[in-house]
């Protein structure tokens, strides 16, 4: 079974410039989850999909980021304009209906963002 | 104050110990306790989760959660190097968001 792909792997920006983000789940997984991560810290959720809506975005700062997941299934995450707070590794995880209680998310290896 | 709390480390072990990784929270209503376990430079994978208060065990692995004492433990017997990893406990309530602590960093030395 193929994981959770995620591209690009590496981004470096300068602070004001845009950048996005891709996320292809696993298969059949209804709900996608998009993370930050920044160095030594715990991932922080921005937004969760079930299917192609949002049910959970409190914690994604809306005046710069913004995600969509259209037709259920893959996803982008942009950010416009990008600030140097916003360095970190951004994961996207998927899981299947029925798990959410179980807290078991498939993760990818995530894309690391540098904002100069 | 964090709502989940997590030593940062690292910490340093020898091959064949046993590892104690501890987190603290301070949000009664979470009921689902998780440990996830993260290699440098990939996404975390699920190791085990718990529901309430309780041990529960899988090969070298043993969690326990005390809800009492809003702590909960991560037990790793005879350590490897491949366990050499951040070690991220989380956990949720009745709904879907998961609260990471801010990993712990293991390294076992052969």
């Amino acid at each position: 079974e193929a994981g959770v792909a995620q591209s690009p792997r590496y981004k470096i920006i300068e602070k004001r410039q845009s950048v996005a983000f891709w996320c292809n789940p696993i298969s059949g997984h209804a709900t996608l989850y998009w993370y930050q991560q920044i160095l030594g810290q715990g991932p922080k959720l921005l937004i969760q999909f079930q299917n192609n809506g949002v049910v959970d975005d409190s914690q994604l700062p809306k005046d710069r980021f913004s995600a969509e997941r259209l037709k259920g299934v893959d996803s982008t995450l942009k950010i416009q304009p990008a600030k140097l707070e916003d360095s970190a590794v951004y994961l996207c995880a998927s899981s299947p209906l029925g798990t959410a209680y179980t807290g078991e998310l498939f993760f990818g290896e995530g894309s690391r963002l540098t904002v100069l | 104050q964090k709502e989940v709390e997590q030593d940062p480390g690292p910490l340093s072990v020898p091959e064949g110990a046993i590892v104690s990784l501890n987190c603290t929270y301070s949000n009664s209503a979470f009921q689902y306790f998780m440990w996830y376990r993260q290699y440098s430079r990939k996404g975390p994978e699920l190791l085990m989760y718990t529901y309430s208060s309780g041990n529960k065990e899988d090969g070298r692995f043993t969690a326990q959660v005390d809800k009492s004492s809003k702590y909960i433990s991560l037990f790793i017997r005879d350590s490897q190097p491949s366990d050499s990893a951040t070690y991220l406990c989380a956990m949720r309530g009745a709904g879907n968001m998961l609260t990471f602590g801010g990993g712990t960093r293991l390294m076992v030395k052969p």
